[in-house]
């Protein structure tokens, strides 16, 4: 069974660094391009970040580049989202899912999400 | 980058009833490159259709997707109890991907 869990969600105040975490099972994790996507109530679902299985490719949206980094490891089946400089825009639940295999960048699984709060 | 409008905003339906779902793109994309979510309350959004009409694995077949260029349909042949939810369009066609604001069908 496919499995994608996020960790690292917290309170931080503005201007502040936070790094999530998803840990993948029950797939090849180095075989599947991977994304952080956000959701609020107010702005829907906001694709963040993408970055190639081999981690040789990086992409973001223009709201975040220049202070979040995507990144993974291979080797502990796990992606990250390096996120600093946060501004209260950046509340939301964060999620990572898995590309579709050979489909192009549409998510065939999701993890269950981590809370982000930006707040004095 | 390509704003998806998702209509109606709700859909008030019955079990049984058909469903059809509308997202248009503001300009047109790459190859259909459109996918459906729905996303049920408390849960993640779960993957029923991309490339405009090809359903995911272990999608009913009563989802089926439609459309080319910036016209877009998800339809729901007979809903299920446990079809209402809300859904939402994606483009991956042009960075960066963008999501609609997403359709609510809830029971009438």
């Amino acid at each position: 069974e496919v499995q994608l869990l996020e960790s690292g969600g917290d309170l931080v105040q503005p201007g502040g660094s936070l790094r999530l975490s998803c840990e993948g099972s029950g797939f090849t994790f180095r075989s599947y391009a991977m994304s952080w996507v956000r959701q609020t109530p107010g702005k829907g679902l906001e694709w963040v970040s993408s970055i190639s299985n081999t981690g040789g490719k990086t992409y973001y949206a223009d709201s975040v580049r220049g202070r979040f980094t995507i990144a993974r490891d291979n080797s502990k089946n796990t992606l990250y989202l390096q996120m600093n400089t946060l501004s209260t825009e950046d509340t939301a639940v964060f999620y990572c899912a898995r590309h579709t295999a050979g489909a192009g960048p549409n998510f065939d699984y999701w993890g269950q999400g981590t809370l982000v709060t930006v707040s004095s | 980058e390509i704003v998806l409008t998702q209509s109606p905003g709700t859909l008030s339906l019955s079990p049984g009833e058909r469903a059809t779902l509308s997202c248009r793109a503001s300009q047109i994309f790459g190859s259909d490159y459109l996918a459906w979510y729905q996303q049920k309350p408390g849960q993640s959004p779960r993957l029923l259709i991309y490339r405009a009409s090809n359903r995911a694995t272990g999608i009913p077949d009563r989802f089926s997707g439609s459309g080319s260029g910036t016209d877009f349909t998800l339809t729901i042949s007979r809903l299920e109890p446990e079809d209402f939810a809300v859904y939402y369009c994606q483009q991956y066609g042009s960075s960066p991907w963008t999501f609609g604001q997403g359709t609510k069908v809830e029971i009438k």
